[in-house]
C-alpha cells in the first residue's frame, strides 16, 4: 500500500532563517506531488505541484520554492522566512490524472 | 463567485443524528468529487471519491453528486463523537498535465455525546 511521510511535524523558526520541509511517498511510482498551505480558518492553497523529476509548477508567487530531486521526494524550501510564511504545510500525492489526492500529516510552521 | 462554496458551519449535532454537509460549485468541467475529513492538527483523510453524478455509499457515509445543479452532499448516518472534525469538499477536472483540485473552505462538525 502507498504511504506518505512528511517531516518535521512541528517547526518554530526565526524570521530570516532558511527552511527545508521534506516529503516522501512509498508504494507508487511517478506520482504527481503537491505542496499546499492551510492557514487557520481558511481553505487549502496550492503552492507547487510536480508531474516528474525536476518539473515544478508554481501556483502562487512568494518566498518559497520547491524541488523534486527524486521520483518520490518533494522538498519545500525558503532562503529567508517571513512572518507571513507561518501556517500548516501539507504534502500530497496522486496517481497521474485519475486518482484523488492523498495527504501527509502536515508540518505546522511558526515563524517568530 | 468563488469556484467552490461550502456551508460555513460550525455545525453541532447530538450523537445519533443524521448530518448533511453540502458544497456548490461553478465550474461545469469538474468531473471528480471528493470528501475529506480532517482532525485537528492532522492532514485531510480521503472519505469518499465519486465520478460524475449519482450516489455512493460506504458504511455510514453517503456521497451525492448532482452535476445539473452543481451541488454535492455528504450524509453521515448515526453520527458519533469520533466524527467530530472539519469536512472538506474537493473537486477536480482532468487536464493535460496533472489535475486541478479545488477545495471548499471546510465545515467544522461537532457531534455531542
Amino acid at each position: 500500500s502507498q504511504t506518505i511521510h512528511q517531516w518535521p511535524a512541528t517547526l518554530v523558526q526565526p524570521v530570516g532563517s532558511p527552511l527545508s520541509l521534506e516529503c516522501t511517498v512509498e508504494g507508487t511510482s511517478n506520482p504527481n506531488l503537491y505542496w499546499y498551505r492551510q492557514a487557520a480558518g481558511r481553505g487549502l492553497q496550492l503552492l507547487f505541484y510536480s508531474v516528474g523529476i525536476g518539473q515544478i509548477s508554481s501556483e502562487v508567487p512568494q518566498n518559497l520554492s520547491a524541488s523534486r530531486p527524486q521520483d518520490r521526494q518533494f522538498i519545500l524550501s525558503s532562503k529567508k522566512l517571513l512572518l507571513s510564511d507561518s501556517g500548516f504545510y501539507l504534502c500530497a500525492w496522486s496517481v497521474r490524472g485519475v486518482e484523488p489526492l492523498h495527504f501527509g500529516n502536515g508540518t505546522r510552521l511558526t515563524v517568530t | 463567485q468563488k469556484e467552490v462554496e461550502q456551508d460555513p458551519g460550525p455545525l453541532s449535532v447530538p450523537e445519533g443524528a443524521i448530518v448533511s454537509l453540502n458544497c456548490t460549485y461553478s465550474n461545469s468541467a469538474f468531473q471528480y468529487f471528493m470528501w475529506y475529513r480532517q482532525y485537528s492538527r492532522k492532514g485531510p483523510e480521503l472519505l469518499m471519491y465519486t465520478y460524475s453524478s449519482g450516489n455512493k455509499e460506504d458504511g455510514r457515509f453517503t456521497a451525492q453528486v448532482d452535476k445539473s445543479s452543481k451541488y454535492i452532499s455528504l450524509f453521515i448516518r448515526d453520527s458519533q463523537p469520533s466524527d467530530s472534525a472539519t469536512y472538506l469538499c474537493a473537486m477536480s477536472a482532468k487536464v493535460l498535465r496533472g489535475q486541478n483540485f479545488v477545495f471548499g473552505p471546510g465545515t467544522r462538525l461537532s457531534v455531542l455525546p
